[in-house]
């Protein structure tokens, strides 16, 4: 495809379900990036991967949020028993490699909302 | 810790017109970037510029430069002649290769008046 595409674009759910928010690179990125974005908030950094690797987990917001990419292409962002704070758009990007020197095309989002 | 602050949540200007919109960032490394994203009713973001941190010289993008004041830790942007099409909100980012993290302000949101 031509840019980073996500799926699905809206997700609602119940308090307490799991979700799994897709996002599919620029074919031969390397780098991937997941961010959070809260209404009226900046952008959350949660996760970066490096290929298939994710050097630093740290930003994820709880142990109820994971990520893994496979076959450094396709990542999923997955949030297990939702709580109505998860409630925000999630954005992915992808840059040829890591670092600043390269630029990052973002997805559209996927905006979830907890109910 | 690195910081990122946008003290203006609204702004508007009139169309044709010269508005800068400001940042000021915090980091202790040397070796970083600085960023301005747009980002539209539309939700995509787009890189609208970005700064080296080594290099002195102002980065231009057409209509769009910055003010890069690295002593003061200042990084503000300047688009010239404003089009409608410029409304959108813009946040301002860093990136330090230390941490290899972006953190984004909280975004200004720019109105271009017709």
């Amino acid at each position: 495809g031509a840019g980073v595409s996500q799926s699905p674009s809206n997700k609602v759910t119940e308090k307490g379900k799991d979700v799994e928010l897709r996002c599919d690179p620029i074919s031969g990125h390397t780098a991937l990036y997941w961010y959070r974005q809260s209404l009226g908030q900046g952008l959350e950094f949660l996760i970066y991967f490096q290929g298939n690797s994710a050097p630093d987990k740290s930003g994820l917001p709880s142990d109820r949020f994971s990520a893994e990419r496979t076959g450094g292409s396709v990542s999923t962002l997955t949030i297990q028993r939702t709580q109505q704070e998860d409630s925000a758009v999630y954005l992915c990007a992808s840059s040829k490699s890591s670092g600043g020197v390269n630029e990052q095309f973002f997805g559209p989002g996927t905006r979830l909302t907890v109910l | 810790a690195q910081t990122v602050t946008q003290s203006q949540p609204e702004m508007s200007v009139q169309e044709a017109e010269t508005v800068t919109l400001s940042c000021t960032y915090d980091t202790s490394e040397n070796n970083y970037y600085l960023f301005w994203y747009k980002q539209p009713p539309s939700r995509q973001m787009i890189l609208v510029i970005r700064q080296e941190a080594y290099k002195q010289q102002n980065a231009t993008e057409n209509r769009f430069s910055v003010n890069f004041q690295k002593a003061a830790k200042s990084f503000s942007l300047k688009i010239s002649d404003s089009q409608l099409g410029d409304t959108a909100m813009y946040f301002c980012a860093l990136f330090t290769s230390g941490t290899y993290k972006y953190i984004f302000g909280t975004g200004t949101r720019l109105k271009v008046l017709a």
